[in-house]
């Protein structure tokens, strides 16, 4: 089985701080790793994901995250906040052997204040 | 390209009442999904389908009904609607691709239902 703790709820941050949203992940099998953006009355489009390969991933609006197998984390990060930014962050992941199901973290709500 | 499309986006019914979520892509994949979102519970999956005719529980099925006849549609039923009920309901699909499978979702924007 595996499961997805998003640590915060809700994280606050000033415009041009930086955003770090925290992931942690359990999996009986090395996984595939998403992390998706839910903007206000919208659905949920891809942020970025780690499959194989190159464990510091790059995704859309200057995100990155590093997948770090020894601390099973998967964080997501932003240099400088954004006002545009605010919005609800999911953290998901896929095991190999689960075929096509993920399983999805509670969620962060991130702020961004001016 | 649509991608995923559903309806109504917005619904309320009483208790009671049934209702069907409809659920239409157009990218030809395999896999389809509907999960539910509430606050501060994060995405649950209610059923999904690996293909026409294949249909299973997710990790909360009950009072949800589902089939799969052909590759583009899926729809959600609600047998008889409860207050429990309330809640933004999301179809998601995923397919394989010239890489194989990513396991990336597609989601549609949501239809937002309140039962009374």
């Amino acid at each position: 089985a595996q499961s997805v703790t998003q640590l915060g709820s809700h994280v606050s941050v000033s415009e041009g701080a930086l955003v770090l949203l925290r992931c942690n992940y359990s999996s009986s099998v090395p996984p595939y790793l998403f992390w998706y953006v839910q903007y206000p009355n919208q659905g949920l489009q891809l942020l970025l994901k780690y499959t194989t390969g190159a464990t510091l991933v790059k995704g859309i609006n200057g995100f990155e995250a590093e997948f770090k197998k020894s601390e099973t984390s998967f964080h997501l990060t932003k240099p400088s906040a954004h006002m545009s930014d605010a919005a609800e962050y999911f953290c998901a992941v896929k095991g190999l052997g689960s075929n096509y199901k993920l399983t999805f973290g509670k969620g962060t709500l991130l702020t961004v204040n001016p | 390209n649509a991608g995923v499309t559903q309806t109504p986006k917005f619904q309320v019914l009483k208790t009671g009442q049934s209702m069907t979520l409809q659920c239409a892509q157009d990218m030809n994949h395999e896999y389809m999904s509907w999960y539910r979102q509430d606050p501060g519970m994060g995405l649950r999956l209610i059923h999904y389908s690996v293909g026409a005719g294949i249909t299973d529980q997710g990790e909360v099925p009950n009072g949800y009904n589902v089939s799969r006849s052909t590759t583009e549609d899926f729809p959600l039923r609600l047998l008889s609607a409860a207050p429990s009920q309330t809640s933004v309901y999301f179809c998601a699909t995923q397919g394989t691709g010239t890489k194989g499978n990513t396991g990336e979702l597609f989601f549609g924007e949501g239809s937002r239902l309140t039962v009374l």
